[in-house]
């Protein structure tokens, strides 16, 4: 089975411009979760999507948004990129989401650098 | 609200010695417990997970960990370190208080093997 696919593995934006990241979970997982991973505040979890419905929300500012489309494919938009947007951005699928324990599967991530 | 705490930012250990890096949570419900492993750039692979049952729990790699509910600690052992063990490792907890188990990491131990 294929695993968590991300594109792309690196990214160089401006301050200012957007960006758009992708995630493709492993097939039949229906939830995704988007992480941001800094060596200053470590991970921090963005929001998670559950069959295209956003079901949990973490604390960063609305320039970071998320969707999730009919075959699970999710995408990450970040919008007018701050130098601190910089950072390892990781999605996760899983089978019914974090519910019961079920373990987090992980893609390895887009470098995101904002100059 | 759950919490983790990874005693250690860095171990260091000599090939074929002990490792052990350590965990304690914070949860207001009974919790389920992670560790993952993350190898340079790369996401993060489960080692194993604690939900109910046997408090001693065995993973991959060798690796293993115990739940110790009256310590609220969850430390990863392994008996024999390699030098394919060097990575960061990750501490996880999901209670689903408040309805999400959306997990919460620590910021992680950086294990470091000397030949």
């Amino acid at each position: 089975k294929a695993g968590v696919t991300q594109t792309p593995r690196y990214l160089i934006k401006t301050r200012g411009q957007q960006v758009t990241l992708s995630c493709s979970p492993i097939s039949g997982h229906r939830s995704v979760s988007w992480y941001q991973q800094t060596p200053g505040q470590g991970l921090q979890f963005l929001f998670e999507y559950f069959s295209e419905t956003q079901r949990n929300k973490g604390n960063f500012p609305g320039r970071f948004s998320g969707r999730q489309f009919s075959n699970s494919r999710s995408e990450m938009n970040v919008s007018t990129l701050e130098l601190g947007d910089s950072a390892l951005y990781l999605c996760a699928s899983s089978l019914e989401g974090a519910t019961g324990g079920a373990p987090l599967h992980f893609g390895n991530g887009t470098r995101l650098t904002v100059t | 609200a759950q919490s983790v705490t990874q005693l250690g930012s860095h171990v260091s250990v000599s090939e074929g010695a002990l490792v052990l890096l350590r965990c304690n949570y914070s949860s207001s419900v009974p919790p389920y417990l992670f560790w993952y492993v993350q190898y340079p750039n790369q996401g993060l692979q489960l080692l194993l997970k604690y939900t109910t049952g046997a408090t001693l729990v065995k993973g991959i790699n060798g690796f293993e960990a115990e739940f110790k509910k009256s310590e609220t600690s969850f430390h990863l052992t392994k008996p024999s370190a390699h030098m394919s063990d060097a990575a960061e490792y990750f501490c996880a907890v999901s209670d689903g208080a408040g309805g999400s188990y959306i997990p919460t990491f620590g910021r992680g131990t950086s294990l470091i093997v000397h030949p």
